[in-house]
């Protein structure tokens, strides 16, 4: 069956500082992956998503980037974190018309 | 611009009632509509979902029902759990992407 993991769940980062967020599906070949960001009281925003290795669209310009080195990894990054940045960021699968979520991770920026 | 909006933030149903959430969509061309629930700081799971070729759907105690010349959707849910408190969200699926609405916070009250 398919596992998707996300790491790490919780994450205080000062502002200025680097991201990077780690995204892995097993027990699925070539699926879709996004990155979503649910800010506090918000629904939930897609930030990126791919439908294939080096593949990235982005959905809103922003302090954030995405990459996928290898066809079920798919990594969510910035350069220097912004307060803004806080939120709940969630990676998902999808194989067709159907996603699936990881756990979360809470990153607030102090 | 949001393709879907859910514009009930929240809503208190008794136990043994129904619950019914709502959500409006934007896009008449969209062809795949999904309900998500959420818990707090977890990943959200799916629950339900419709194609455009029809106009309910059901799956145990819950149903959805697309009314395309409204764009409408919503979820029924009945007899209401204490456990189905949570947060549930609608979402398109169009174009490999899935957009969500801002959700609907359920509380049923024993």
């Amino acid at each position: 069956s398919q596992t998707i993991h996300q790491w790490p769940a919780t994450l205080v980062q000062p502002v200025g500082s680097p991201l990077s967020l780690e995204c892995t599906v097993e027990g699925t070949s070539n699926p879709n992956l996004y990155w979503y960001r649910q800010a506090a009281g918000r629904g939930l925003q897609l930030l990126f998503y791919s439908v294939g290795i080096g593949q990235i669209s982005s959905e809103v310009p922003q302090n954030l980037s995405a990459s996928r080195p290898q066809d079920r990894q798919f990594i969510l990054s910035s350069k220097k974190l912004l307060l803004s940045d806080s939120g709940f960021y969630l990676c998902a699968w999808a194989g067709t018309a159907e996603a699936f979520f990881g756990q979360g991770t809470r990153l607030t920026v102090v | 611009d949001q393709q879907v909006k859910q514009n009930s933030p929240s809503l208190s149903v008794q136990e043994g009632r129904i619950s019914i959430l709502n959500c409006d969509y934007t896009n008449s061309m969209f062809d795949y509509f999904l309900w998500y629930k959420k818990y707090p700081a977890e990943g959200p799971t799916f629950l339900i979902s419709i194609s455009s070729i029809k106009d309910k759907n059901e799956d145990g105690r819950f149903t959805v029902f697309l009314n395309k010349s409204a764009k409408h959707l919503s979820l029924h849910i009945v007899p209401s759990q204490p456990g189905d408190s949570a947060v549930y969200f609608c979402a398109v699926y169009t174009g490999n992407q899935f957009y969500f609405g801002t959700g609907t916070s359920l509380t049923v009250i024993p």
